[in-house]
């Protein structure tokens, strides 16, 4: 496809479960960011990859929050012993070059539900 | 203090009308402004970008930025319906954006 695909669009989970959300960024972008959003909120950084590596995971709201990048493509975000709180839809982002020129690119999010 | 601040709104217009959606900012290190579009249950997706004070225009928008205020505007002239969605505005210094509330925008026919 040619834009961010995120998967699954809407998880809804029980309190205390984990949760994994998958990003499949546009075909050679290197960087990769995480965002999450809250209703009536902008968006909240988590964290940036630049190939695989994170030089920047300043935004990851706690240890219960955790993500990878492979082959310096997919992405997972994985959250832990979700909380009610982790509600949001998180939103992931590529780029072609450095964030301060090069627009990013979103996926349409996925959308978790912590009941 | 927020490091960019937006008026979240919401803002509902008629058809036709002129927009202006406004950001404030308190880092004078902030390099390049950007301004996304949201829809509905979509990712943002860029609509306007500048590093410089003063006007950018593509069609019926226009960017404005004034650093010496730390003031960045977006203006939508003959507003649609179709313009109707969240507006967030983005800075960056040095590898790091920030995004604004956003301002949810509804254009009536």
């Amino acid at each position: 496809g040619a834009g961010v695909s995120q998967s699954p669009s809407n998880k809804v989970t029980e309190k205390g479960k984990d949760v994994e959300l998958r990003c499949d960024p546009i075909s050679g972008h290197t960087a990769l960011y995480w965002y999450r959003q809250s209703l009536g909120q902008g968006l909240e950084f988590l964290i940036y990859f630049q190939g695989n590596s994170a030089p920047d995971k300043s935004g990851l709201p706690s240890d219960r929050f955790s993500a990878e990048r492979t082959g310096g493509s997919v992405s997972t975000l994985t959250i832990q012993r979700t909380q009610q709180e982790d509600s949001a839809v998180y939103l992931c982002a590529s780029s072609g070059g450095h964030v301060d020129n090069s627009p990013l690119h979103f996926g349409n999010g996925t959308r978790l539900t912590v009941t | 203090q927020k490091e960019v601040e937006q008026d979240p709104g919401p803002l509902s217009v008629p058809e036709g009308a002129i927009v202006s959606l406004n950001c404030t900012y308190s880092n004078s290190a902030f390099q390049y402004f950007m301004w996304y579009r949201q829809y509905s249950r979509k990712g943002p997706e860029l609509l306007m970008y500048t590093y410089s004070s003063g006007n950018k225009e593509d069609g019926r928008f226009t960017a404005q930025v004034d650093k010496s205020s730390k003031y960045i505007s977006l203006f939508i002239r003959d507003s649609q319906p179709s313009d109707s969605a969240t507006y967030l505005c983005a800075i960056t210094s040095y590898g790091k954006l920030t995004f604004g509330q956003g301002t949810i925008l509804t254009v009536h026919p």
